[in-house]
């Protein structure tokens, strides 16, 4: 099956600094794939859906210029999140679609949990 | 606005009990339902979904659910819970149209199961 892999699992850092994210589709090419992000006990917002080659698109309430998204290959996007501070703490899970299925169903990464110090 | 409840926000049963986990969803047509599971700290696994045909779905881990259209509901169950099982399990809903480039799953607010022994 369609396995999506994360990097890091975990991470800390201290308020101010950034932190880079990766999500790769292992066994796919994934043209889409989808960040989301999950308050304790709370359900996945979903952040923005990023496309091959072209600019994400984020949904509303999500700043663009603090998330910094790139999907820079069929098997690779990345968030980063610039100048973190302690609210952006949160658990992190990206997903891709596979275009393969006829559904294009989306396969979850193990997520990141973001610690911001 | 397309939305989805999942009303039941936290569960327990016992081992070897029965499970019935509530999904209603609000949507202009029918549209792709889904059911993952999530166990603490990890991401999300996709345990069965409905596009079409035969309303009643099997899934992996012993898991079925049934799309009623008359009632918007697509409600997961188990026969026999076993310790396992306990987990959090969100409903998911996803366009007809999904090979759009910016469809996205809504999924409800989760409800997490607890099994006694």
């Amino acid at each position: 099956g369609a396995v999506v892999s994360q990097h890091p699992s975990w991470v800390i850092c201290k308020s101010g600094t950034s932190v880079k994210i990766e999500c790769r589709s292992l066994d796919f090419q994934a043209t889409t794939m989808f960040w989301y992000r999950q308050f304790p006990k709370q359900s996945l917002m979903l952040m923005a859906t990023s496309n091959e080659g072209s600019k994400a698109t984020y949904e509303q309430g999500v700043e663009k210029d603090k998330f910094l998204i790139n999907h820079a290959s069929l098997t690779l996007s990345t968030l980063t999140v610039t100048s973190a501070h302690p609210e952006d703490s949160s658990f992190y899970i990206c997903s891709a679609r596979d275009p393969r299925t006829p559904s294009y169903e989306q396969y979850f990464g193990p997520g990141t949990r973001l610690t911001v110090t | 606005a397309q939305s989805v409840t999942q009303p039941d926000i936290h569960i327990t049963v016992s081992e070897g009990a029965s499970l019935e986990l509530r999904c209603n969803y609000s949507y202009g047509a029918t549209p792709y339902l889904f059911w993952y599971v999530q166990s603490p700290g990890q991401g999300l696994q996709l345990l069965l979904k409905y596009f079409s045909g035969d309303t009643l779905v099997q899934g992996i881990k012993g898991f079925e659910a049934e799309f009623k259209r008359s009632q918007s509901s697509f409600n997961l169950r188990k026969p026999s819970v076993h310790w396992s099982d306990a987990a959090e399990y969100f409903c998911a809903v996803g366009p007809m149209n999904y090979g759009g480039a910016t469809n996205k799953l809504i999924f409800g607010t989760g409800t997490l199961l607890a099994v006694q022994p």
